[in-house]
């Protein structure tokens, strides 16, 4: 089955820092990935859409600035944190499907916990 | 716009006792309905979808769901619970008339089976 890898699974930075976590389609291309946030013991939310070739489409209220996010391949999107801080300490998932279509399942990888000190 | 609720944070079953985590949506086309499972620290895990056609569909591990159009409501059942199927559950939607492909989750809903 499609598989979607995420790296890395933990991280730890200081306040200040960039961090980048990748997200990778490993036997399919993926032309749309998705980046979620997941806060504790709450539901996903989406952060932004990210489109092989072209800028990623945000969701309302989230910094495009600070969540920099690149798509440059079909196989490839990366979400980079900038300037993180400690309440951008929070459980990103992203996920990406097989085919635009309505009915496919989105494949998600298995996120990346960032602690920001 | 698209939603879907799950009204139970959490439900509690006895190992080997059938359960149910309940869900409902709300679209302004036909929807695209699908359950996920995410373990601990772990991403979510497609389990199930319903398209069109049986309004009961089954998924993996023993889970199905059942379709209500009139109810709008796409709950997910198992017979029988396994200790194994602790974890915590969401339900999507995507509405087929929506130009994006675009998932809106549920809450989500722990299920904690006891032996």
């Amino acid at each position: 089955g499609a598989v979607v890898s995420q790296h890395p699974s933990r991280v730890i930075c200081k306040s200040g820092t960039s961090v980048k976590i990748e997200c990778r389609s490993l036997d399919f291309q993926a032309t749309t990935m998705f980046w979620y946030r997941q806060f504790p013991k709450k539901s996903l939310m989406l952060m932004a859409t990210s489109n092989e070739g072209s800028k990623a489409t945000y969701e309302q209220g989230v910094e495009k600035d600070k969540f920099l996010i690149n798509h440059a391949s079909l196989t490839l999107s990366t979400l980079t944190v900038t300037s993180a801080h400690p309440e951008d300490s929070s459980f990103y998932i992203c996920s990406a499907s097989e085919v635009v279509a309505y009915n496919s399942p989105l494949h998600f990888g298995n996120g990346t916990r960032l602690t920001v000190t | 716009a698209q939603s879907v609720a799950q009204p139970e944070d959490q439900v509690n079953v006895a190992e080997g006792n059938p359960l149910t985590v309940k869900c409902t949506y709300s679209v302004s086309g036909n929807p695209y309905l699908f359950w996920y499972v995410q373990y601990p620290n772990r991403g979510l895990q497609f389990l199930l979808k319903y398209i069109t056609g049986d309004n009961l569909v089954k998924g993996s591990y023993g889970f199905e769901a059942e379709f209500n159009k009139s109810q709008t409501s796409f709950h997910l059942k198992k017979p029988s619970a396994l200790v194994s199927d602790s974890a915590l559950y969401f339900c999507a939607v995507r509405d087929n008339d929506n130009a994006g492909n675009m998932l809106t989750f549920g809450g989500g809903t722990r299920l904690m089976v006891k032996p």
